[in-house]
């Protein structure tokens, strides 16, 4: 089942630089998406989501964008700390919250 | 913040024995989900439940896994007779409405099933 896919396994920024990392859908049917962070030993955290009828959505650092003819979006943290190191997860629904989710991009922020 | 809790955080089984993860939910939360990570491999849907009842589950739901609200602060998701391929990190997850649009889904911490 691929329906979702982080294709990036992890990614190295220096701090203070622009986190960009990556999710592809096939599922045409997805009509809202979302990213969760996660640290070890904890649960996945919602960190922002995008309707399909938008194509960006912000807040504070982080901002999504949503291309809908490429099924593709992309989370951008700017500038990127040391703290925002984690494990990312695109995940995406079509209705309800029956989430599907990508395998993660481990991000490290280099201080 | 509110939280939810999941205990164990770490269960250890043999194969064939009946196991229940247990969850505390956000107290105004009316939605509750299972989702489990195999080692590796992504988060998966397991379960939604609402108003006492199963809402939808997957493939992987099946006949040896089940799902109750046994008071009104309990979830618990129970395994009758566990397999090797059952190990996995459990997430208890609730949301207030049952849309991600109006409310996403907040996790717990996990329970690391191990089936020996």
């Amino acid at each position: 089942d691929q329906q979702v896919k982080q294709n990036s396994p992890s990614l190295s920024v220096q701090e203070g630089r622009i986190s960009i990392l990556n999710c592809d859908y096939t599922n045409s049917m997805f009509d809202y998406f979302l990213w969760y962070k996660k640290y070890p030993a904890e649960g996945p955290t919602f960190l922002i989501s995008i309707s399909s009828i938008k194509d960006k959505n912000e807040d504070g650092r982080f901002t999504v964008f949503l291309n809908k003819s490429a099924k593709h979006l992309s989370l951008h943290i700017v500038p990127s700390q040391p703290g925002d190191s984690a494990v990312y997860f695109c995940a995406a629904t079509k209705y309800g919250n029956k989430l599907v989710f990508g395998a993660g991009t481990i991000l490290r922020v280099k201080s | 913040e509110p939280e939810v809790t999941q205990t164990p955080s770490h269960q250890v089984t043999q194969m064939g024995q009946e196991v229940i993860l247990r969850c505390v939910p956000i107290s105004n939360h009316l939605y509750f989900y299972w989702y489990r990570q195999i080692l590796g491999q992504k988060v998966e849907f397991l379960v939604s439940f609402y108003n006492n009842e199963i809402s939808e589950k997957s493939e992987i739901f099946d006949d040896q896994f089940s799902v109750e609200r046994p008071d009104g602060s309990n979830f618990t998701l129970k395994i009758r007779s566990t397999k090797l391929e059952d190990s996995a990190m459990y997430f208890c997850a609730s949301s207030l409405e049952g849309s991600a649009y109006r409310s996403p889904l907040h996790f717990g911490n996990g329970t690391r099933l191990t089936v020996t």
